[in-house]
């Protein structure tokens, strides 16, 4: 049972580019999360489906997108990506009914650096 | 505003001795509390949570945590340390405002010497 896998584990971009960060969970769960993690700062949301089809803003969207591709997976896109966006990115997803009544389920995250 | 804080960025303990990690919020109405354990290089998993009655909630690993009404604080604690309970430790709280946001306290390393 391989949970919640995020890909890449590691990537290094330079001013501008853009990428995708890939996530896919198999354990039938309806919400999805995309969040960052900074040093001090904890975990800050920054986009979550609550279950396939839809997709809603969290904390700091700026400079993302995502899409709900299917029940199993939720991609994260850096469209023009920024030094600011140096983080590493972890994948969530929960049971139906969101965060309030059960857990959240982590990736192993991806360390992304931009130059 | 609702915040969560986690006054110490880290903790020591010996091995053996009971540990505590501090967490203390603010959020209006009742708070849905939880405490998460992230290992070097890995993602966060769930310790335990605190939705409704008992105040002294049991977990993963042998924790547990004691929900402080009066004094807004939910503290992470385990009777006697080990040295692989080093990690970093976050408590966390749901945003009332929405079932699908948790607000974050800032972590605490926790480090187990033997």
């Amino acid at each position: 049972n391989a949970g919640v896998t995020q890909t890449p584990k590691f990537q290094v971009l330079k001013t501008g580019q853009s990428m995708t960060l890939q996530c896919a969970q198999d354990m039938n769960h309806n919400s999805m999360y995309w969040y960052r993690q900074d040093p001090g700062m904890g975990l800050r949301l920054i986009y979550y489906s609550a279950s396939e089809g839809t997709t809603d803003k969290g904390e700091v969207p700026n400079g993302y997108n995502v899409s709900r591709l299917n029940k199993r997976e939720f991609s994260l896109r850096l469209e023009s990506a920024a030094p600011s966006q140096t983080s590493v990115y972890f994948c969530a997803s929960s049971e139906a009914g969101g965060v309030g009544t059960g857990e959240l389920f982590f990736g192993e995250g991806s360390r992304l650096t931009v130059l | 505003a609702q915040s969560v804080a986690q006054p110490e960025d880290q903790v020591n303990v010996a091995e053996g001795n009971p540990l505590t990690v501090k967490c203390t919020y603010s959020v209006s109405g009742n708070p849905y509390l939880f405490w998460y354990v992230q290992y070097p290089n890995r993602g966060l998993q769930f310790l335990l949570k605190y939705i409704t009655g008992d105040n002294l909630v049991k977990g993963s690993y042998g924790f547990e945590a004691e929900f402080n009404k009066s004094q807004t604080s939910f503290h992470l604690k385990k009777p006697s340390a080990l040295v692989s309970d080093s990690a970093l430790y976050f408590c966390a709280v749901r945003d009332t405002g929405s079932n699908y946001q948790l607000i974050w306290g800032a972590g605490t390393k926790l480090i187990i010497k033997p």
